[in-house]
């Protein structure tokens, strides 16, 4: 089965902190990617690659950035948090082709204090 | 781009009965459609797909139709068990076009036993 694994369950960190959010995938998928989840609001794409080195901006990429420097690790940064960051993040990855589903992380729950 | 709006938001079933999930789509050169089940403290898991070529899926207790003139597809779950109990989401993307997902915003099934 395919595997993705994100470091952390919970995370708690303090306003201004740089934070990574780390995500490894085992089955040498092409495509990556981190949404935010919120209540009432669904899945919200953050960012995405579709290779190392590449990536592309989401749909709320705002105080966020990200990295792609092995094929199977995507990691999300925080330049500097903000309560507003609050959520639970989950990252997906995917084979190229388009007609094949993302398998998702467990997710990393992240408050902001 | 693609928007995929899914209703109803919450829906609450006895165990046994049959529950129905619906969405609807815009871009009618969406060609993917997966659902999606995720349970409390995980990650989404995909549960069943389909492509445009093909009208309807099953897969045990659950199957999925696919109107592409009406643009909308719908998740059957019967003999529902409270282990469906959890939040669904449909999505839709394109082939040959951009492989991202677009998410509905979910639903929450109930099943009381």
């Amino acid at each position: 089965d395919v595997k993705v694994t994100q470091s952390s369950r919970y995370l708690v960190k303090r306003t201004g902190e740089k934070v990574f959010l780390e995500c490894v995938q085992d089955m040498d998928h092409e495509n990556m990617f981190w949404y935010r989840q919120d209540p009432g609001l669904g899945l919200r794409l953050i960012y995405f690659s579709y290779d190392v080195k590449m990536k592309e901006k989401g749909d709320i990429p705002e105080g966020y950035s990200v990295s792609r420097e092995k094929k199977e690790r995507f990691s999300l940064i925080l330049e500097s948090a903000s309560t507003n960051q609050t959520s639970m993040y989950l990252c997906a990855s995917q084979l190229i082709g388009g007609d094949y589903g993302y398998t998702f992380g467990s997710g990393t729950r992240l408050t902001v204090v | 781009g693609e928007n995929v709006e899914q209703h109803p938001s919450t829906l609450s079933v006895q165990e046994g009965d049959s529950a129905v999930i619906k969405c609807t789509y815009s871009d009618s050169a969406s060609n993917y459609f997966p659902w999606y089940k995720q349970e409390l403290g995980k990650g989404p898991q995909l549960i069943i797909d389909i492509r445009s070529n093909v009208g309807e899926k099953k897969d045990q207790r659950i199957a999925v139709t696919l109107n592409k003139t009406a643009k909308h597809f719908s998740l059957h779950i019967t003999e529902t068990q409270p282990e469906d109990s959890a939040v669904y989401f449909c999505a839709a993307s394109m082939r040959g076009g951009s492989e991202k997902l677009v998410f509905g915003k979910g639903m929450k099934l109930t099943v009381n036993p």
